[in-house]
């Protein structure tokens, strides 16, 4: 029941900004975006989100646009181990409330 | 960031035997928690919704006999697949709730049922 769309995959040298798309069109008002990553075989790490305004912290940034249709995670410096699957989730911050991964996009840093 | 640990990481069984995956909060209370199932060069899909003292919540399509949770603490849920089969071979990643909305994620436990 994913409410999020990305591009399947991206590359991007080692030490250039990495980009992410996210399109979340039918986006509620009270529903925050959420950004996570996945390296191979391991459990998603949290990256970072937020509701309206800009975020950033020491993982990353993340764009909001206006409308709050889309947003797009920035890794200011991409290494090769940010080479992962990142989710961008969309949902309201409720007691209980599921998070329903999409499809992601597959991030591989180049060397 | 919060802990979540997932025991055993990985484990090999029989068809028709039982496998019992542990999450637990290390730093932190969890009155919910998450259980998802990964497949191959799939993204994670949610299982169940583990609430501690009280039956957990399935999706549609997720057999409730099959998979037993169990959230009998804070700290501590449980996901046993009975009768396992080779089909039932997958990711099996747990996730709890932090004070902010977000989910921490544990390792993952990969399960092979020969």
């Amino acid at each position: 029941d994913a409410k999020t769309t990305q591009p399947p995959s991206m590359d991007c040298a080692e030490g250039r900004a990495a980009n992410l798309p996210c399109n979340h069109s039918t986006i509620s008002g009270n529903e925050y975006v959420y950004w996570y990553r996945q390296i191979h075989s391991q459990g998603p790490q949290y990256i970072i989100h937020g509701l309206k305004n800009n975020e950033t912290n020491e993982m990353a940034s993340l764009i909001i646009t206006e409308d709050r249709k889309s947003s797009t995670l920035i890794l200011p410096h991409a290494t090769l181990r940010d080479t992962a699957v990142y989710y961008c989730i969309v949902r309201v911050v409720v007691t209980g409330n599921q998070f329903y991964f999409g499809t992601g996009t597959s991030l591989t840093v180049i060397p | 960031g919060a802990v979540v640990s997932q025991h055993p990481s990985w484990v090999i069984c029989k068809s028709g035997t039982s496998v019992k995956i542990e999450c637990r909060s290390l730093d932190f209370q969890a009155t919910t928690m998450f259980w998802y199932r990964q497949f191959p060069k799939q993204s994670l899909m949610l299982m169940a919704t583990s609430n501690e003292g009280s039956k957990a919540t399935y999706e549609q399509g997720v057999e409730k006999d099959k998979f037993l949770i169990n959230h009998a603490s804070l700290t501590l849920s449980t996901l046993t697949v009975t009768s396992a089969h080779p089909e039932d071979s997958s990711f099996y990643i747990c996730s709890a709730r932090g004070w902010l909305g977000e989910l921490f994620f544990g390792e993952g436990s990969r399960l092979t049922v020969l």
